[in-house]
């Protein structure tokens, strides 16, 4: 089955400064790859994601990159704020069948 | 749109009951529903992928006995943590699959099994 592996598992930036998470997937079929921020005791929230017929996707100061040939996705915050302090999960799966997630990812922006 | 409602938020049940969460699509038809379970500070883990009308299909290393998955309406599918042990205390979180958009959360269940 599909295996998602994510780097890394801490990450600690300078408000203004940004925040790159990667992650790698195993199943080459996979097509669909979301972010999720999860805050502590709530339900994962999505904030991006990408299928696998784009290579880059914006939204704001969000951004996500695929490369299907490597197998791996990441997640690009920019201008980071105290707010965007959770953690982060990264996510793939085959139209939208069992979906896996990474190991996740504590993001911390100090102020 | 899209909304999953999951109940019961937290419970605490004594080791040996049982403890049944639903998890109930409000404005759309849930034809498949999937199972995590969370440890305080780990990913979300799939237990089982549930389909209206059909046996839920387990990952592999979940008791398919001790965690009853029943997904009997489009709307309404639930798990239920028989015998509870203190190894059974986690969050867990259901998850529909939305046609044309991708999935939508369950707000969670924690259990603590004392």
């Amino acid at each position: 089955g599909e295996n998602v592996e994510q780097h890394p598992s801490t990450l600690s930036v300078q408000e203004g400064d940004s925040a790159v998470i990667k992650c790698t997937y195993s199943d080459s079929a996979s097509n669909y790859f979301p972010w999720y921020k999860q805050e502590l005791g709530k339900r994962p929230q999505l904030i991006i994601d990408i299928r696998s017929n784009v290579g880059e996707k914006k939204d704001q100061r969000i951004a996500v990159t695929l490369n299907k040939t490597a197998k791996h996705f990441s997640l690009h915050i920019t201008e980071t704020q105290p707010e965007d302090s959770a953690v982060y999960f990264c996510a793939a799966s085959i139209l939208l069948n069992d979906m896996r997630f990474g190991a996740g990812t504590r993001l911390t922006v100090k102020p | 749109g899209a909304v999953v409602s999951q109940h019961p938020s937290w419970v605490i049940c004594k080791s040996g009951t049982s403890v049944k969460i639903e998890c109930r699509s409000l404005d759309f038809q849930a034809t498949t529903m999937f199972w995590y379970r969370q440890f305080p500070k780990q990913s979300l883990m799939l237990m089982a992928t549930s389909n209206e009308g059909s046996k839920a299909t387990y990952e592999q290393g979940v008791e398919k006995d001790k965690f009853l998955i029943n997904h009997a309406s489009l709307t309404l599918s639930t798990l239920t943590v028989t015998s509870a042990h203190p190894e059974d205390s986690s969050f867990y979180i259901c998850s529909a699959r939305v046609q044309g958009y991708g999935y939508t959360f369950g707000s969670g269940t924690r259990l603590t099994v004392v």
